[in-house]
C-alpha cells in the first residue's frame, strides 16, 4: 500500500481561528513533507520531518507549526489563519535510509483549505 | 524567491510527435532532479529522476537531460500518446538534505 492520506480533504475555518491538519502514511517512510498549493504556483514547501527532526523553511518558518508524535503521523497546524492561508495542502512522504534522498515522493490527495 | 521555474504553462503536440518540456533552476548546490506527473484530480507521481553525476537518464520514451553549466534540465518525451496529457511537474533540491522544490508546472496535451 503506497497510500498518503490526509484529513480532511476540505477544510473552512474563519481568520483568526486555528487550523490543524493531518497526514498518515503506512509504507514506514522517514521523511514526510508538507507543501502548499496556490492556484497558477508552484507547490511551496513549507516544512519536512527527517525521522524526529523537524526542518522548516526560512521564510515560512513561524507560519506553520507541525508535529510527528510516531513515524507514520504529521500534521500541520496553523495557529491563526489569515486569508493568504487559503490553498491546498500537499503532504508527502518518502524514503531515504539516512542517505542522500533520492527515492520517490509519494503524495496525499491534499486537504483544500478555506479561510473566510 | 522560485527555486525551480518552468516556463512554459501549456503545451500541445500530436499524437507520434517528440516534445520537450524545460525546467531552470536556481541553486547551483542542486544535485537531484525530477520529472512529476500529475492527471486532473490525482496526486502528482514521479515519473523520471536523475542525479547530478550523469547529463542523462533515460527509460522508455522518456529521458531527462541535464545541463548543470546552465543551471536547466529538460523532459524529453518520444512518440507522444493521448495518455501523456497531464500536468508535468520538475522537482529538483539537495539530495543529502531531502527537500525538494517544484516548478509550476507545464499542462501536455496530446492530440489524437
Amino acid at each position: 500500500d503506497t497510500t498518503v492520506k490526509q484529513n480532511p480533504r476540505y477544510k473552512l475555518a474563519r481568520v483568526g481561528k486555528p487550523v490543524n491538519l493531518i497526514c498518515s502514511q503506512t509504507m514506514n517512510h522517514d521523511t514526510m513533507y508538507w507543501y502548499q498549493k496556490k492556484p497558477n504556483q508552484a507547490p511551496k514547501l513549507l516544512l519536512f520531518y527527517y525521522d524526529k527532526i523537524l526542518n522548516r523553511e526560512a521564510d515560512t518558518f513561524e507560519k506553520f507549526q507541525s508535529s510527528r508524535p510516531n513515524n507514520s503521523f504529521c500534521s500541520l497546524y496553523i495557529g491563526s489563519a489569515g486569508l493568504e492561508y487559503s490553498a491546498m495542502y500537499l503532504c508527502a512522504s518518502s524514503w531515504t535510509g539516512g542517505a542522500p534522498n533520492t527515492g520517490q515522493l509519494y503524495f496525499g490527495e491534499g486537504s483544500k483549505l478555506t479561510v473566510l | 524567491g522560485q527555486q525551480v521555474k518552468q516556463s512554459s504553462p501549456s503545451l500541445t503536440v500530436q499524437e507520434g510527435g517528440i516534445l520537450i518540456l524545460n525546467c531552470d533552476y536556481e541553486n547551483d548546490m542542486f544535485d537531484y532532479f525530477a520529472w512529476y506527473k500529475k492527471y486532473p484530480d490525482n496526486s502528482p507521481t514521479l515519473l523520471i529522476s536523475v542525479r547530478s553525476n550523469v547529463d542523462k537518464r533515460e527509460d522508455g520514451r522518456f529521458t531527462v537531460f541535464l545541463n548543470k553549466s546552465g543551471k536547466h534540465f529538460s523532459l524529453h518525451i518520444t512518440a507522444s500518446q493521448p495518455e501523456d496529457t497531464a500536468v508535468y511537474l520538475c522537482a529538483a533540491g539537495m539530495a543529502g538534505y531531502q527537500n525538494f522544490y517544484f516548478g509550476k508546472g507545464t499542462s501536455l496535451t496530446v492530440i489524437p
